[in-house]
């Protein structure tokens, strides 16, 4: 069965600090993958999406990047965070042909 | 902007009652999706519809769809507490690259034991 681990499951960062969130899926190959954030209380607000490896899009324009160095594997970086990056972020991963997105349980990021 | 829009933007109801759920949406699409999020925690799928559908079932889940008003609604039936979560409809348009879905605000429901 599949599976999908992201990590760390919560951080706290000053601003002006890197970060880097890491995304794995098991259990299956060449996903769609995909980054969202959300702002508490809020719905989800897609960041990247991935159709394969070193493919990357972005959907809003920021100070955040994206990398797909293996297939299985989505990191969502920053070399400069803002307070405004506060928030819950989540990976999510799509069976390519097939229409329904499973969810990691998400990182909580806290800049301060 | 969001394509979905859920409403009521939070509902609180006793164990037992029904909850529904509406959702409002702009472009055409290929399906709707209902996911549920507790607290926390990630999402998870509960249900699909596709635009040729406009009724569809499962366990106490009743998801409707109206195409031409751009709508979908979801009814939980004899709610429990754990039903307790926020939920969120997310359309897959006609249009668009790699099945980007697109959520709404959600609706944040609250079960009283």
């Amino acid at each position: 069965s599949q599976t999908i681990h992201q990590w760390p499951a919560t951080l706290v960062q000053p601003v002006g600090s890197p970060l880097s969130l890491e995304c794995t899926v098991e259990g299956t190959s060449n996903p769609n993958l995909y980054w969202y954030r959300q702002a508490a209380g809020r719905g989800l607000q897609l960041l990247f999406y991935s159709v394969g490896i070193g493919q990357i899009s972005s959907e809003v324009p920021q100070n955040l990047s994206a990398s797909r160095p293996q297939d299985r594997q989505f990191i969502l970086s920053s070399k400069k965070l803002l307070l405004s990056d506060s928030g819950f972020y989540l990976c999510a991963w799509r069976e390519n042909l097939r229409e329904t997105q499973y969810f990691g349980p998400g990182t909580r990021l806290l800049v301060l | 902007s969001q394509q979905g829009e859920e409403d009521p933007q939070a509902l609180s109801i006793q164990e037992g009652e029904n909850a529904t759920m509406n959702c409002s949406y702009k472009t055409s699409i290929n399906n709707l999706q209902w996911y549920r999020q507790n607290s926390g925690r990630g999402l998870v799928h509960l249900i699909l519809i596709r635009s040729n559908e406009r009724e569809k079932h499962s366990g106490r889940l009743r998801v409707t769809l109206d195409t031409s008003k751009k709508s979908s609604s979801l009814l939980i039936t004899a709610s429990r507490a754990a039903d307790t979560a926020s939920y969120f409809c997310a359309t897959d348009p006609t249009s668009g690259s790699a099945r980007q879905l697109t959520f709404g605000s959600g609706t944040q429901l609250t079960v009283l034991p």
